[in-house]
């Protein structure tokens, strides 16, 4: 039973355009949202976080916009640089915080 | 401040050995959740521990344990390795509050032959 679904494991973006990927969940205690970046064998790295009492958080070219209501999350990047390709997980938690379910991952590509 | 810690980086075991894995979270966090990443399985969650105690598990078989010491420095051990504990482990720290952002360490590649 996967939780937490990113239902397309590859974007490609032209530099300088909007990149969008999109995050699907099931579990309505979630209450606490992530967005990280990885590279191959590294960890993962931190981009932007939403909690549930909002519907929006912006932080630079990154913007994450929650719909409750839809079950879905979608983080925007403006605009997609080609350092920004790597893949993609969003991650959700319930209240207590140290369990992070994930998605599968989406491999952005954004060419020059 | 320095970010979360793992050593060692690369592990290279045999079947049946047991390996022990430790991480070093961030000065102030008190929060350690482990993570095993595998192309199959993507990223799924081990334990957390919380105040030397393991507050949460998924759904991983009693070959994995771990544990947190009074600094909050943890370490996971696996015992009798199979071929398909094969994998990136990655270990995160936070401040252990609801709603705090987990950060991640490099991990460590394990390859058990």
């Amino acid at each position: 039973d996967q939780q937490v679904k990113q239902n397309s494991p590859s974007l490609s973006v032209q530099e300088g355009r909007i990149s969008i990927l999109n995050c699907d969940y099931t579990n309505s205690m979630f209450d606490y949202f992530l967005w990280y970046k990885k590279y191959p064998a590294e960890g993962p790295t931190f981009l932007i976080s939403i909690s549930s009492i909002k519907d929006k958080n912006e932080d630079g070219r990154f913007t994450v916009f929650l719909n409750k209501s839809a079950k879905h999350l979608s983080l925007h990047i403006v605009p997609s640089q080609p350092g920004d390709s790597a893949v993609y997980f969003c991650a959700a938690s319930a209240w207590q915080g140290g369990k992070l379910i994930f998605g599968q991952g989406t491999e952005l590509s954004v060419k020059p | 401040k320095a970010g979360v810690t793992q050593t060692p980086r690369y592990l290279i075991k045999t079947r049946g050995q047991q390996v022990t894995l430790s991480c070093s979270p961030i000065s102030g966090h008190r929060s350690v959740s482990w993570y095993q990443q595998t192309p199959g399985q993507g990223l799924q969650f081990l334990f957390e521990y919380f105040s030397e105690t393991q507050r949460n598990k998924g759904n991983f078989p009693g070959r994995f344990s771990g544990r947190q010491f009074s600094n909050s420095r943890s370490e996971m051990n696996v015992s009798t390795l199979e071929l398909g504990d094969s994998a990136l482990y990655l270990c995160a720290s936070s401040l252990a509050v609801s709603g705090e952002t987990q950060y991640f360490g490099p991990g460590t590649r394990l390859l058990v032959l």
